[in-house]
């Protein structure tokens, strides 16, 4: 049982050019979501998805899409990143009465 | 809109001591969950705990320990006797119940043992 997989670990890219952050998960968790942490800032919630098909924005999704084809899978894109978006990006899950499950992280650096 | 507030940006003591750290929380909803999780320098998030906003009651689970107070809307977090295995960054959060997902996070409290 993996729980959380995000891929890659550590992307370096430069000002303008996109990417995308993968995020899959094997427990059928219903509920999925991307946060970034900065530092002395805690996380924030980039955007959150309660089922296939379904996402919605959260308190700092400007510069990021989302789509939820399947219930494993969440990528969050970069249409064209910006230095602003340098940050440790984590993608979690849950189910209805649990807690959130964090993957291990994506480290972002934008030049 | 939701708020939490972790004044202490880093504590250090020496190992064996005993250590609060403190979190504050504000919202509108009478349903909710007060979470904390662990951050070591290794990066990755633990779960820690989780309590709802209908318990009360103190929970202690081997050194750790969680004192709810919904009169002074505080969810403190308390480690008996130390170790230097609990250095990392420790983050309280809170949802409400009704939310599909989202935790609104502190800032966290960086905490140092020391040898």
């Amino acid at each position: 049982n993996a729980g959380v997989t995000q891929t890659p670990k550590f992307q370096v890219l430069k000002t303008g050019q996109s990417m995308t952050l993968q995020c899959a998960q094997d427990m059928n968790h219903e509920y999925m979501s991307w946060y970034r942490q900065d530092p002395g800032m805690g996380l924030r919630l980039i955007h959150y998805s309660v089922g296939a098909g379904i996402t919605d924005q959260g308190e700092v999704p400007n510069g990021y899409n989302v789509s939820r084809s399947t219930t494993e899978d969440f990528p969050l894109r970069l249409l064209s990143a910006a230095p602003s978006q340098t940050s440790v990006y984590f993608c979690a899950s849950r189910t209805v009465n649990s807690p959130l499950h964090f993957g291990n992280g994506t480290r972002l650096t934008v030049t | 809109a939701q708020k939490v507030t972790q004044a202490q940006t880093e504590i250090s003591v020496v190992e064996k001591e005993d250590v609060t750290l403190d979190c504050v929380y504000e919202t509108r909803d009478t349903t909710y969950y007060l979470f904390w999780y662990k951050q070591p320098p290794s990066g990755e998030l633990v779960f820690l705990i989780r309590r709802n906003s209908f318990d009360e009651q103190n929970e202690i689970s081997g050194r750790y320990s969680w004192n709810f107070q919904k009169s002074t809307s505080s969810f403190n977090f308390t480690i008996t006797a130390s170790q230097v295995v609990d250095s990392a960054v420790y983050f309280c959060a809170l949802s409400e119940a009704r939310g599909a997902d989202g935790l609104t996070f502190g800032k966290g409290t960086h905490l140092i043992i020391q040898p």
